[in-house]
């Protein structure tokens, strides 16, 4: 079994500010790791995804992850936010192998950004 | 490229009725996944369908169900509804499916139980 433990509900910031949302994993098996993002009233946009290679794994609107094995985490982290990147983000996992085509997601993390 | 699209887009049901959810997925995908969305519970996957077969299913009642056309449009039906079942339902397609695949999610149907 997998789970996700994203370890802050709402994280308020300054525009311009650095901000780093974190997020645990647990799983008996190697997995995928990912970045969603939902915006009010829309479905979930993938923000950036690591399936092996550079921990440091970068993806749009300028939000990077770092995946820490030995610490089973994958914080994702932007240098200078923007009032338009409120929304809320989820962080998922899949198993690497077998058949199970699903993801597991985190309970979210609600970014606001504040001017 | 046209999205994943999702109809309807809202829905309003009394408890003991039925509803059918329906997805269109990006052309050329055949993986389609569905998710529920609550505030209580977060997103949880409900099942998943590759060329019209069901691979992998979430712990949801028999009530939930789904299927997978030719063409890789999916339909979701629900049975003797509760209010437990308003949330918002998204559908996910990608190419192959399997673990490391980017998903592409629709925008979502949002059902009320009343």
């Amino acid at each position: 079994a997998q789970s996700v433990t994203q370890l802050d509900s709402q994280v308020p910031v300054f525009e311009e500010a650095p901000v780093e949302l974190r997020c645990n994993y647990s799983s008996s098996v190697s997995v995928y790791l990912f970045w969603y993002v939902q915006y009010p009233n829309q479905g979930l946009q993938l923000l950036l995804k690591y399936l092996s290679g550079s921990t440091l794994v970068k993806g749009i609107n300028g939000f990077e992850a770092e995946f820490n094995k030995s610490q089973t985490s994958f914080h994702l982290r932007k240098p200078s936010v923007h009032i338009s990147d409120t929304a809320e983000y989820f962080c998922a996992v899949s198993d690497r192998g077998g058949s199970n085509y699903k993801l597991t997601f985190g309970k979210g993390t609600l970014l606001t950004v504040n001017p | 490229k046209a999205g994943v699209t999702q109809t309807p887009r809202y829905l309003i049901k009394t408890r003991g009725q039925q509803v059918t959810l329906s997805c269109s997925p990006i052309s050329g995908h055949r993986s389609v996944s569905w998710y529920q969305q609550t505030p209580g519970q977060g997103l949880q996957f409900l099942f998943e369908y590759f060329s019209e077969t069901q691979r992998n299913k979430g712990n949801f009642p028999g009530r939930f169900s789904g299927r997978q056309f030719s063409n890789s449009r999916s339909e979701m039906n629900v049975s003797t509804l509760e209010l437990g079942d308003s949330a918002l339902y998204l559908c996910a397609s990608s190419q192959q499916g399997g673990g490391g695949g980017e998903q592409y999610f629709g925008p979502g149907t949002r059902l009320t139980v009343t």
